[in-house]
């Protein structure tokens, strides 16, 4: 059974500073997605990692893949206040049937 | 195009009724899912559609039903309600084609109490 875990689950950080998220599962897939999602809102597709390798980045955001780690991190740059959300990730367990990490609430603070 | 679609937005139940969440998407995606969402958490997948007339169960199916007459619409029903189905519902789709990204992409979401 394929498990997602994030980690940390909470983050609290200041404008301006570096950060990682982690995603990691536990059986073998080569298609991992990022999500955001504000509150009480719907879920926006961020990234799209297809492969081992793979890396995307979008404004202050970059998101990798290591397949054979089993592992995708999301990386925030310089965070702002904009950027506060909870972000998700999600494996492809086969058959494009997602199976969601816990997601990461993050908090940026002025 | 107005993507994926859901009604309602909200809705309250009463222990043992039964309702119908509807979902509808306009981007011809052939691939169509039912999610739930508790607090604090990440989704499950309660139901997911390859094509009209093909339905499967996911992660959680256990009180829910399906039906996909058509390509655009993927209704998911709720017979006898209990608390434990008190969460918010998302429809999702995306295409399936070769190793394109077949993303999905959510609805608005339904925010269901079953008190």
């Amino acid at each position: 059974e394929l498990k997602v875990e994030q980690n940390p689950l909470f983050l609290s950080m200041q404008e301006g500073k570096n950060y990682t998220i982690y995603c990691n599962y536990s059986t073998t897939s080569d298609r991992l997605y990022w999500y955001r999602q504000d509150p009480g809102k719907s879920l926006e597709s961020l990234f799209v990692l297809l492969s081992n390798g793979a890396v995307k980045q979008e404004g202050r955001l970059m998101a990798s893949l290591d397949t054979k780690a089993r592992l995708s991190t999301l990386h925030i740059t310089a965070a702002v206040h904009d950027l506060s959300a909870t972000y998700f990730c999600a494996v492809d367990g086969g058959a494009q049937k997602l199976v969601f990490g816990q997601g990461t609430r993050l908090t940026i603070n002025p | 195009n107005a993507g994926v679609t859901q009604t309602p937005k909200f809705r309250i139940l009463k222990i043992g009724q039964s309702m119908t969440l509807q979902c509808t998407q306009d981007m011809n995606h052939n691939y169509m899912y039912w999610y739930r969402q508790d607090p604090g958490m990440g989704l499950k997948l309660i139901y997911y559609s390859v094509g009209a007339g093909i339905t499967d169960k996911g992660e959680v199916p256990n009180g829910y039903n399906v039906s996909r007459s058509t390509t655009e619409d993927f209704p998911l029903r709720l017979e006898l309600a209990a608390p434990s189905q008190t969460s918010v519902y998302f429809c999702a789709s995306s295409y399936s084609y070769g190793r394109a990204a077949n993303e999905q992409f959510f609805g608005p979401g339904t925010r269901l109490t079953v008190l």
